[in-house]
């Protein structure tokens, strides 16, 4: 079985700072690892996904995410955030076949000027 | 903690029949639901959202005479896949908002994989 844990409930910076929201999954397979965000009454937007090849991930907005397969982490960063990424970031992580898909509980992102 | 339930957990059917999928929030009222599907290796993709007492609001690209979205309560949401083909196969999984403004959170469900055969 599979499982994904943020860390963080919640995470306030201030604009132009770095962030990290933390993830980490637990799997006796190969996963296929997931960075989504929602912004207020809208759905999932994929912001970099992990399939496989080069662990660091860029993604939109700036945003990248590292898979360490020591660690079992997909931690998702940015060096300077604006306000407009406030926002909810979900983790997820799926089998190889699709057969499942886990999310984390979600972090929200909280940016303050 | 919050759960949302989804059923079925699997389906298979022949092509050309329809299916239904329910998405259950247990206990909490949720207005608003969307509804994603994923095929492997690819991320999920958001097919409609899905506002208790009105249409659902569809994505560019969905077809919503294909993809039947009824949300009649504020606790069951359902998505009915008409006249399947096998390129529907895939794994469908809902989501449930509850609460409002900051206090929003969302909850998945444990998806339903569907297979046309």
């Amino acid at each position: 079985a599979q499982s994904v844990t943020q860390l963080d409930s919640q995470v306030p910076v201030f604009e132009e700072a770095p962030v990290e929201l933390r993830c980490n999954y637990s799997s006796s397979v190969s996963v296929y690892l997931f960075w989504y965000v929602q912004y207020p009454n809208q759905g999932l937007q994929l912001l970099l996904k992990y399939l496989s090849g080069s662990t660091l991930v860029k993604g939109i907005n700036g945003f990248e995410a590292e898979f360490n397969k020591s660690q079992t982490s997909f931690h998702l960063r940015k060096p300077s955030v604006h306000i407009s990424d406030t926002a909810e970031y979900f983790c997820a992580v799926s089998d190889p076949r699709g057969e499942q898909l886990i999310f984390g509980a979600g972090t929200r992102l909280a940016v303050h000027p | 903690g919050a759960v949302v339930s989804q059923h079925p957990s699997w389906v298979i059917c022949k092509s050309g029949t329809s299916v239904k999928i329910e998405c259950r929030s247990l206990d909490f009222q949720a207005t608003t639901m969307f509804w994603y599907r994923q095929f492997p290796k690819q991320s999920l993709m958001l097919m409609a959202t899905s506002n208790e007492g009105s249409k659902a609001t569809y994505e560019q690209g969905v077809e919503k005479d294909k993809f039947l979205i009824n949300h009649a309560s504020l606790t069951l949401s359902t998505l009915t896949v008409t006249s399947a083909h096998p390129e529907d196969s895939s794994f469908y999984i809902c989501s449930a908002i509850r609460g409002t403004g900051l206090q929003e959170t969302q909850y998945f469900g444990p998806g339903t994989r569907l297979l046309v055969l």
